[in-house]
């Protein structure tokens, strides 16, 4: 089953308005997650880097101001795209790390796709 | 410079064939990490499978199986006896530490369809 759960799926939002997607991990605790966008049939790039009880780290030509993370809890990141407009109509998707016998591994959420009209 | 080079945007295969998809990487980290990640249509990121860049054998996780090949800095995903659920986006990624909260990496993903 699922190890990390994205909420909501899809969310179509006028232009202007916030958005809150959130991100948990199931069963395990995340100190760290990763917000990822990724646009049509392109590559997933990475947005920022959630850390817990203290500021994320942003990707060079992200725009923090825009993109809010917050991570407050060991099992919850969200990502809030403040005042959208229609260039932040994307898929956006989370990751979180799970300590295995060989390596870290990265399991993501199932993605929410973005449509600001 | 590009990490991660998938060269291949779309491959077709039939039913029950094995099918491979290219990866290329570039590091000068001698210690980093190489994923593989299926994404069907609904978006979801599926983990397929890891290797490590001390790892000796080549990683295999039931169908699929990945051709580290570390001197041609090469890391192919094999899948065989291809279904039809295999159609879907494949992106390879790397990490460039094999241990460690580090960000990954990915392709620009290659497309397979399966069929009958």
């Amino acid at each position: 089953g699922a190890v990390v759960s994205q909420h909501p799926s899809r969310v179509i939002c006028k232009s202007g308005t916030s958005v809150k997607i959130e991100c948990r991990s199931l069963d395990f605790q995340a100190t760290t997650m990763f917000w990822y966008r990724q646009f049509p049939k392109k590559s997933l790039m990475l947005m920022a880097t959630s850390n817990e009880g203290s500021k994320a780290t942003y990707e060079q030509g992200v725009e923090k101001d825009k993109f809010l993370i917050n991570h407050a809890s060991l099992t919850l990141s969200t990502l809030t795209v403040t005042s959208a407009h229609p260039e932040d109509s994307s898929f956006y998707i989370c990751s979180a790390p799970i300590p295995d016998r060989e390596a870290e591994k990265l399991f993501f959420g199932s993605g929410t796709q973005l449509s600001v009209l | 410079a590009q990490k991660i080079t998938q060269t291949q945007p779309g491959m077709f295969v039939q039913e029950k064939e094995a099918v491979t998809l290219d990866c290329t990487y570039d590091t000068s980290d001698p210690s980093y990490g190489l994923f593989w990640y299926k994404q069907p249509s609904s978006g979801e990121m599926i983990f397929l499978i890891y290797q490590g860049s001390y790892d000796q054998q080549n990683a295999t996780e039931g169908r699929y199986s990945l051709n580290f090949q570390k001197a041609r800095k090469s890391a192919n995903l094999v899948i065989s006896a291809s279904q039809l659920g295999d159609s879907a986006m494949y992106f390879c990624a790397m990490r460039e530490r094999p241990t460690g909260f580090q960000k990954l990496v990915f392709g620009t993903g290659t497309r397979l369809l399966v069929s009958p």
